[in-house]
């Protein structure tokens, strides 16, 4: 069974804090992706990474960075988080020759106050 | 620049009615086009891609590129279809593959 999964389902960090969330995906995809989930504005793209230790820039990189140092995980760090960076965050990963078929983790809920 | 509009954040139907869930896209080029689907308490997944002109679940999504739409359409609602919609053209360079994601919509089937 296909698996992507999430250190966290819910957060809650101070602004200022820095903030990890990680993504683990057991079926060797290479593709994986970040997003985050807003109502209204649906999901909108952070970063991907296509192989290991390579990294693109989504729709709204700022203030996001991330990390893909094995195939299997890709994190996604807030170097210091704002209040508008409350959100949900999903991770979702996909196979280069079926790369549109994305498998989405639970996601994150994470709260800055 | 490339761009999916969702009309509606809301569509409300009684069970049985047919249901309509548009979807509009500004795209050059031939993209791809997926429906995802994210019922309560679960993950997001893709609902049906129009490349395999396949039907799941009853939902059918017609692509008129002359008035670049991707409608997902069922003819009868059922309360278990009660989720969030997302329209998801893909335009993508090498392997990527990046989905650009609608607003999304809310289907609300009334028992």
């Amino acid at each position: 069974d296909v698996k992507v999964t999430q250190s966290s389902r819910y957060l809650v960090k101070r602004t200022g804090e820095k903030v990890f969330l990680e993504c683990v995906q057991d079926m060797d995809h290479e593709n994986m992706f970040w997003y985050r989930q807003d109502p209204g504005l649906g999901l909108r793209l952070i970063y991907f990474s296509y192989d290991v230790k390579m990294k693109e820039k989504g729709d709204i990189p700022e203030g996001y960075s991330v990390s893909r140092e094995k195939k299997e995980r890709f994190s996604l760090i807030l170097e210091s988080a704002s209040t508008n960076q409350t959100s949900m965050y999903l991770c979702a990963s996909s196979l280069r020759v079926n790369y549109n078929e994305q498998f989405f983790g639970p996601g994150t809920r994470l709260t800055v106050l | 620049a490339q761009r999916v509009t969702q009309p509606e954040k809301l569509l409300s139907v009684f069970k049985g009615a047919p249901v309509e869930l548009k979807c509009n896209y500004s795209y050059s080029g031939s993209p791809e086009l997926f429906w995802y689907v994210q019922y309560s308490r679960q993950r997001l997944q893709l609902l049906l891609r129009h490349i395999s002109r396949e039907s799941i679940k009853g939902f059918t999504a017609d692509l008129n590129k002359g008035e670049t739409s991707f409608h997902l359409k069922k003819p009868f609602a059922q309360e278990e279809d009660s989720a969030m919609y997302y329209c998801a053209p893909s335009h993508g360079s090498g392997n990527t593959g990046k989905l650009i994601f609608g607003q999304g919509t809310t289907l609300q089937v009334k028992p």
